[in-house]
């Protein structure tokens, strides 16, 4: 059955330092999305994009953070100070369409220290 | 206010037995999804079902089935004959407007930690 995959699993990262989460969609999903959970706490949107362009973004995603497609698999999200209060996980998710439901990947645990 | 409210944070349940966590929603958008997820303690979140606004009947998958009322704003999750691996943490979710060329966001609940007891 086919899934997202997001690499790594867990990243530990200093304050101030990029980091770069990676995610594989589903192969015919058009719509990928960047959500974070802080542990204990709901999920939060980050960022949607479609048709190799942003289609939504919430207040978290400031300056700090970008995504690219940097080709026809790949789907990056990229946070180039980190602070602590980065540290989460962070899901991946595609869907087909805007109707169908969003597949999420495993997470990337971030852990700024 | 709050789009999705789930006002349950924890509920226990007897294997074997149903089980209906609560979900109501906020919107004005004639067009909208709602979706239901499970996040075991591992982490990962797993679609569990789908109900569009404009599907006549309640959707079911398997021993999970959505009592939707329309009027009441409400989209319950019902879990019948649990199983100890039911235990988990359950988020409901909605998308609105549902608009072919635009990846809208979900919005997700505060999430109802479920306790499955043998």
């Amino acid at each position: 059955e086919p899934e997202v995959t997001q690499t790594p699993s867990h990243q530990v990262t200093q304050m101030g330092q990029e980091v770069i989460l990676r995610c594989v969609p589903i192969s015919n999903h058009l719509y990928f999305y960047w959500y974070r959970q802080i542990l204990g706490q709901k999920v939060e949107f980050l960022v949607s994009f479609y048709n190799n362009e942003i289609s939504e973004k919430s207040e978290i995603f400031d300056d700090q953070f970008s995504v690219e497609r940097p080709d026809g698999s790949n789907f990056t999200l990229k946070i180039r100070s980190t602070k602590l209060e980065d540290s989460a996980m962070y899901f991946c998710a595609s869907s087909e369409e805007v109707s169908t439901e969003a597949f999420f990947g495993q997470g990337t645990r971030l852990t700024v220290v | 206010a709050q789009k999705i409210t789930q006002t349950q944070p924890g509920m226990f349940v007897q294997e074997k037995e149903a089980v209906t966590l609560d979900c109501t929603y906020d919107t004005s958008d004639p067009s909208y999804g709602l979706f239901w997820y499970k996040q075991p303690s591992s982490g990962e979140m797993i679609f569990l079902i789908y109900q569009g606004s404009y599907d006549q009947q309640n959707a079911t998958e398997g021993r999970y089935s959505l009592n939707f009322q329309k009027a009441r704003k409400s989209a319950n999750l019902v879990i019948s004959a649990s199983q100890l691996g039911d235990s988990a943490m359950y988020f409901c979710a909605m998308r609105e407007p549902l608009v072919s060329g635009s990846a809208r966001q979900l919005t997700f609940g505060s999430g109802t930690q479920l306790t499955v007891l043998p």
